[in-house]
């Protein structure tokens, strides 16, 4: 059946770094790819989407690109905060909305 | 704008007791969705309803759980009788319109509750 695969966490880096969170995702039909997030105590928050391959997602200096020949939609920030520690799921949704098994981001100062 | 509203936030049962979860949707939106959230793990759809109709319930597990959107606002979700796999976080969603073809209708989640069965 339909999947999405994250790389594991948890990921730790230090203030200002580059961040990157791999995720893959099984090609059947023309899915729409999204990334949410999930502070602590809190619910999930869609954090970016893209809907079409090339497409690329972007918000709070995060950005995906819907990359349809590798099956893949990584998320990257170029210069991660402390606030940005968090859970990320990469999700899929060609009807049925089937997520990642989360990535833990933890930003230390 | 109230966003989606879970309560209680956290229950603590024994096993064999059963227990219930209520959602209320954000104003407007005909699609409500019932997740798990294992630990560790991304969420499970349980149950999606399109107004009061329950039109994806193949995950929902029907010889202990069952759901109701009475009216096709606010929803329960009910398991009777609870066993120690079923600690975890339940989420409710809710999106407007109807699912369909793409672009799909963003997801708005609520909170979850937090089960914990002892």
């Amino acid at each position: 059946g339909d999947s999405v695969t994250q790389m594991e966490g948890p990921v730790t880096l230090s203030e200002e770094a580059f961040l990157t969170i791999n995720c893959t995702y099984t090609a059947t039909g023309y899915p729409s790819l999204f990334w949410y997030v999930q502070y602590p105590g809190e619910g999930l928050q869609l954090l970016l989407k893209a809907t079409k391959a090339d497409d690329k997602g972007s918000n709070k200096g995060f950005e995906a690109t819907y990359r349809k020949e590798t099956t893949s939609f990584h998320l990257e920030k170029g210069s991660v905060q402390v606030s940005d520690s968090a859970v990320y799921f990469c999700a899929r949704q060609g009807g049925k909305l089937i997520f990642g098994q989360g990535t833990e981001l933890s930003v230390k100062p | 704008e109230a966003g989606v509203v879970q309560s209680p936030r956290y229950k603590i049962i024994e096993k064999k007791q059963p227990v219930a979860f209520w959602c209320n949707p954000i104003s407007g939106h005909n699609t409500l969705y019932w997740y798990l959230q294992n630990l560790g793990q991304g969420p499970e759809l349980l149950i999606r309803y399109e107004n009061e109709e329950a039109v994806d319930d193949s995950q929902l597990p029907k010889d202990r759980f069952s759901a109701e959107r009475l009216k096709g606002v606010d929803s329960t979700l009910k398991i009777q009788p609870a066993e120690l796999g079923d600690s975890a976080v339940y989420l409710c969603a809710s999106s407007s319109g109807l699912a369909g073809g793409p672009p799909y209708n963003e997801q708005f989640f609520g909170p979850g509750t937090r089960l914990t069965v002892l």
